[in-house]
């Protein structure tokens, strides 16, 4: 089973489109990081979320941590082919667990 | 400043063959991980060391595969005899302390392995 599940495991989107990525568990998580991995590339850290309710944005991307610390979501208002990529989310429990990513393709 | 370092990028071998990957971390940064993902899944913790001492090794399958970071620098991955099913991208880590505190980790390129 896994403890960070994440949906959609796939989605493809036109160019300016909005989208929603969840990150959901059971388990309390000290903190979050969301990540994106491109093909043959190690992931790339976007943020860490550490507070209950906390809201992060980077430019198109907004973050929210859940007040309970157990989920997460991720999203992009006006997506651009080059969002394209696998998201992952990562919660900390003494070391990272990952859930399965969401691979999101957004065509021109 | 450089990034995490890892060769071979690329590898295929036979079931039952042994194989070695390397790693070198950013400078200065005390801990390494090493994970394996598998095609479609996160990366998922094998290893993890504080300079040369293993923190957690809960995950890694010790009866093939095996993991030492001798000055606590460079560290190596072995897996002997390589089964199919580890077939994955070997992704390697590092971050200035320990994960607990929720630091950043940045990862390598990776190794990508084929056991045909």
């Amino acid at each position: 089973t896994q403890l960070l599940e994440q949906s959609p495991q796939f989605l493809s989107i036109q160019e300016g489109e909005n989208l929603t990525v969840y990150c959901n568990s059971s388990s309390v998580f000290s903190s979050l990081q969301w990540y994106r991995q491109e093909p043959g590339e190690g992931p790339v850290l976007l943020v860490t979320v550490v507070t209950g309710g906390e809201v992060k944005k980077l430019k198109r991307l907004t973050f929210q941590f859940g007040d309970a610390r157990k989920d997460s979501s991720l999203h992009i208002t006006a997506a651009q082919p080059g969002d394209t990529g696998l998201y992952l989310c990562a919660g900390a429990r003494g070391k990272l667990i990952f859930g399965q990513g969401t691979e999101l393709s957004v065509k021109p | 400043e450089a990034g995490v370092a890892q060769s071979p990028r690329y590898k295929i071998i036979e079931k039952r063959q042994s194989v070695a990957f390397w790693c070198n971390p950013i400078s200065g940064h005390a801990t390494l991980y090493w994970y394996q993902q598998i095609l479609g899944q996160g990366p998922k913790l094998l290893i993890q060391f504080q300079n040369n001492g293993v923190v957690d090794d809960s995950q890694l399958p010790k009866d093939r595969f095996s993991a030492e970071r001798l000055k606590g620098v460079d560290s190596t991955l072995k897996i002997q005899p390589a089964k199919l099913e580890d077939s994955a991208v070997y992704l390697c880590a590092s971050s200035l302390g320990h994960m607990g505190s929720g630091e950043t980790q940045y990862f390598g390129p990776g190794t990508r392995l084929l056991v045909l």
